[in-house]
């Protein structure tokens, strides 16, 4: 059982570049979030989806756009690199429940130059 | 402002000792998370809190919630080398009933020394 996979773990782009973060889980979880780590700051939602065509803006969602076309897929878009956004990234997946925590992926780490 | 404050940020604790983390949050939720972190990796759902008063146990690790005092603890109990992490507490905050909108506190790193 994979649970959440995300791809590349290592990234390092240029300002202005664009590029896609990968996430696919394969527990059948119906809600998916990305959240973004920086030092000092704990974790911050950046997109969730309660489901494939949902999606909805979390607490830093400037600079970022998703999709959710099905339901094992949830792709983070950065569309215009900026230094600001240098982090790791965590996709996470969970049931919906209230007794189901966040299942968490490996995590990418960005660096923008 | 959706706020969650863990104190302490940093903790050096000896082995065998005991020490309490707390989580204190903002707003009215009875719905709590504890995650563990360690340095490089993914995070791991500890416990699971869902009520006012609720007390999960796993080996040295005890979570509590106080729904009214808007306030969980992590007592860890004779503390190993083991449980070297950082440890953050999640809250759902707008209380939307699941783990979808989680707002994390800044974590407690933890360094048991020998």
């Amino acid at each position: 059982n994979a649970g959440v996979t995300q791809t590349p773990k290592f990234q390092v782009l240029k300002t202005g570049q664009s590029m896609t973060l990968q996430c696919a889980q394969d527990m059948n979880h119906e809600y998916m979030s990305w959240y973004r780590q920086d030092p000092g700051m704990g974790l911050r939602l950046i997109h969730y989806s309660v489901g494939a065509g949902i999606t909805d803006q979390g607490e830093v969602p400037n600079g970022y756009n998703v999709s959710r076309s099905t339901t094992e897929d949830f792709p983070l878009r950065l569309l215009s690199a900026a230094p600001s956004q240098t982090s790791v990234y965590f996709c996470a997946s969970s049931l919906g429940r209230p007794n189901s925590p966040l299942h968490f992926g490996n995590g990418t780490r960005l660096t923008v130059t | 402002e959706l706020k969650v404050e863990q104190n302490p940020l940093f903790l050096s604790m000896q082995e065998g000792k005991n020490y309490t983390i707390y989580c204190n949050y903002s707003t009215t939720s009875d719905r709590l998370y504890w995650y563990r972190q360690d340095p490089g990796k993914s995070l791991e759902s500890l416990f699971v809190l869902l009520s006012n008063g609720a007390v999960k146990q796993e080996g040295r690790l005890m979570a509590s919630l106080d729904t009214k005092a808007r306030l969980s603890t992590l007592h860890i109990t004779a503390a190993v080398h083991d449980l070297s992490a950082t440890y953050f507490c999640a809250v759902d905050m707008e209380n939307t009933g699941t783990a979808s909108k989680l707002t994390f506190g800044t974590g407690t790193r933890l360094q048991v020394t020998l």
